[in-house]
């Protein structure tokens, strides 16, 4: 079983605009983490977002998490044709740590 | 620094044949994951080694699926034998300890026909 789950599945935008995704999950977490993965390729790291954070910038991302609703929420500003990709949240839960559980993604088109 | 290097790439086997897939971790990882990752899905956690103990394993399909880390360092996971429903991405992931971030290996892309 997955722990979490994105939202949208799917989102297609234009260039230049920004792209939000949305992760929500069922327990208590140590840390939530983004990853990308490019058709074919392994996850790339993004942003760790600790439990104690509720805001977290690099780059064009921005993240936040909001951990009385169990929710985060990644930001991609400027998009760019290269954002092309699927998205995942990861939470590292605090019972079992270092098993990290992934949800089923977002999948992002960025139209040229 | 090499990455997470896995081998092959991609494997096309007949099913009831089996098959191995090896991994090499980033130096001085001691967590090692496998994951399997269906089309469109998410990738779901197999096992998870720390140094050469598998700590975690419930998800390991033990009557088809082992698995190993020798030294603590290169691990394989073996499917014998194989069946079609195992057509997946096989993902091999390390890391430093403590909750820290993953670094993913390329794949081997399984196919069971």
């Amino acid at each position: 079983s997955q722990q979490g789950e994105e939202d949208p599945q799917a989102l297609s935008i234009q260039e230049g605009e920004n792209a939000t995704m949305n992760c929500s999950y069922k327990t208590s977490i140590n840390n939530l983490q983004w990853y990308r993965q490019n058709s074919g390729r392994g996850l790339v790291h993004l942003i760790l977002i600790r439990s104690n954070e509720r805001e977290k910038h690099s780059g064009r991302l921005r993240v936040t998490l909001d951990t009385s609703k169990k929710s985060s929420s990644l930001l991609i500003t400027a998009s760019r044709a290269a954002d092309t990709a699927s998205y995942f949240c990861a939470t590292g839960p605090i019972q079992g740590a270092q098993k990290l559980v992934f949800g089923q993604g977002t999948r992002l088109t960025i139209n040229p | 620094e090499a990455g997470v290097v896995q081998s092959p790439r991609y494997k096309i086997i007949e099913k009831k044949q089996p098959v191995a897939f090896w991994c090499n971790p980033i130096s001085g990882h001691n967590t090692l994951y496998w994951y399997r990752q269906n089309l469109g899905q998410g990738p779901e956690l197999l096992i998870r080694y720390e140094n050469e103990e598998a700590v975690d394993d419930s998800q390991l399909p033990k009557d088809r699926f082992s698995a190993e880390r020798l030294k603590g360092v290169d691990s394989t996971l073996k499917i014998q034998p194989a069946e079609l429903g195992d057509s997946a991405v096989y993902l091999c992931a390390s890391s430093l300890p403590l909750n820290t971030e993953a670094f993913f290996g390329q794949g081997t892309r399984l196919t069971v026909v």
